[in-house]
């Protein structure tokens, strides 16, 4: 089974506005980290944040994690058209493999 | 550019036939991936290497090979292709320099006919 779900399943917004899409998984974890994907490619890493860390910034974009939850967000600020994309949770529960959700299909309206 | 490409990129076939997808890799990173992506189900592993001649199962391996004879080559193969395997299947490599980052291949499309 998936080791991470995430949450909604699509968003659809405005340019300008904040998306945030969340994750949660269920075994306990090395790291968890955040990849997009466009239509027809391949899935690029964005943003890894550490079980002992609690918050990460890059750029427009900020994750948080709360392990006692096993939970985590990424907002992405002031969108633009081009954010529009899937975005994608995964973390490593055996340090070996790595699991993903299912997605959050973010689209952004210009 | 991680260094990663997959071939063939897009292939049609028959159920039955035996299908190999190739993922090549110019980084001799150690650990490398294949998974399957379909709708609703986001991606799903499929089997991982870990050195040459060092595999192992992912969630979805029934039905799916691989193997390793070299550090820049891992293969997929089919057996006898079912149209459950209609699918895109991405290759991935994982970075050494950031432990856990992974860089995909830009997809193999199949059809199972």
């Amino acid at each position: 089974s998936q080791q991470g779900e995430e949450d909604p399943q699509a968003l659809s917004i405005q340019e300008g506005e904040n998306a945030t899409m969340n994750c949660s998984y269920k075994t306990s974890i090395n790291n968890l980290q955040w990849y997009r994907q466009n239509s027809g490619r391949g899935l690029v890493h964005l943003i890894l944040i550490r079980s002992n860390e609690r918050e990460k910034h890059s750029g427009r974009l900020r994750v948080t994690l709360d392990t006692s939850k096993k939970s985590s967000s990424l907002l992405i600020t002031a969108s633009r058209a081009a954010d529009t994309a899937s975005y994608f949770c995964a973390t490593d529960p055996n340090n070996n493999d790595m699991r993903f959700g299912a997605g959050t299909r973010l689209t952004v309206k210009p | 550019d991680a260094g990663i490409t997959q071939s063939p990129r897009h292939k049609v076939t028959e159920t039955g036939t035996p299908v190999t997808l190739r993922c090549h890799q110019t980084e001799n990173h150690r650990y490398m991936y294949w998974y399957r992506q379909d709708p609703g189900h986001g991606l799903r592993l499929i089997h991982y290497s870990y050195g040459v001649k060092d595999t192992d199962k992912g969630e979805v391996s029934d039905g799916y090979s691989v193997s390793r004879s070299k550090t820049e080559d891992f293969l997929l193969t089919l057996e006898s292709a079912t149209s459950s395997q209609t699918s895109v299947y991405f290759c991935a490599i994982r970075s050494m320099d950031l432990p856990g980052e992974l860089f995909f291949g830009e997809g193999s499309r199949l059809t199972v006919l």
